[in-house]
């Protein structure tokens, strides 16, 4: 059964830093892997989307990698902001299914 | 503005008193699904549905039924709401297109449910 962990489960950084988020899987069978922010309190708004076959996303000051061999995806942050500051949730969905599997997110507070 | 919406926003409900939490989507997308969101367990799916006429269980169905009758709506039922079925619960709605990407995931803004 897929499993998904993320590291660290909480991060706080000064503004301007730039930081990785780590998102790890237990079966490369994956058809893609989505990255989410969560805002306290509110729903999931998607960020990137990394179809099985690529290796990288980008998205303005967002980056994500997806090396599916060995079962990992890391979001990198460039310059964050005070309003970067939210959950961030990473999810695969398997080739056998329709299942999406999320993992338990990090949680980023970026400081002034 | 394309959208996934959910009714109630909020609701508070006793044991045993039956429920449906409605989701609706305007992208004309294939794929819904349903999930809940506790502490320390993250996001969990419930059911999904892969079109019209079509679900199927997630990881954690146990206590919910779904249908689909039509492609833009896809309802939870808790027929007999327990307490352990408070949560915070989510809709999702995705289609393959090709400029986004495939089954990017849309989601909904949350029903808060709490059950006494």
């Amino acid at each position: 059964k897929q499993e998904v962990t993320q590291i660290p489960a909480a991060l706080s950084v000064p503004e301007g830093e730039n930081l990785v988020l780590n998102c790890s899987f237990t079966d490369s069978a994956i058809y893609n892997l989505q990255w989410f922010r969560q805002d306290p309190g509110k729903g999931l708004t998607s960020l990137l989307l990394i179809q099985s076959s690529q290796r990288e996303q980008t998205s303005g000051r967002l980056n994500a990698s997806l090396d599916k061999s060995s079962g990992r995806s890391t979001l990198y942050i460039a310059a964050s902001q005070p309003g970067d500051s939210a959950t961030y949730l990473c999810a695969v969905r398997d080739n056998y299914g329709q299942n999406f599997v999320f993992g338990p997110g990090t949680r980023l507070s970026v400081l002034p | 503005e394309a959208q996934v919406t959910q009714n109630p926003r909020y609701l508070i409900t006793v044991t045993g008193k039956k429920l449906t939490v409605t989701c609706s989507q305007n992208m004309n997308h294939e794929y819904m699904s349903w999930y809940r969101q506790d502490p320390g367990l993250g996001l969990r799916q419930i059911y999904y549905s892969m079109n019209v006429e079509v679900t199927d269980k997630g990881d954690v169905p146990e206590g919910y039924k779904v249908s689909r009758k039509e492609k833009r709506n896809f309802p939870l039922i808790l027929e007999s709401p327990s307490p352990n079925q408070t949560s915070l619960y989510f809709c999702a709605s995705s289609s393959k297109t090709e400029d986004r990407g495939l089954y990017e995931q849309y989601f909904g803004p949350g029903t808060r449910l709490t059950v006494t």
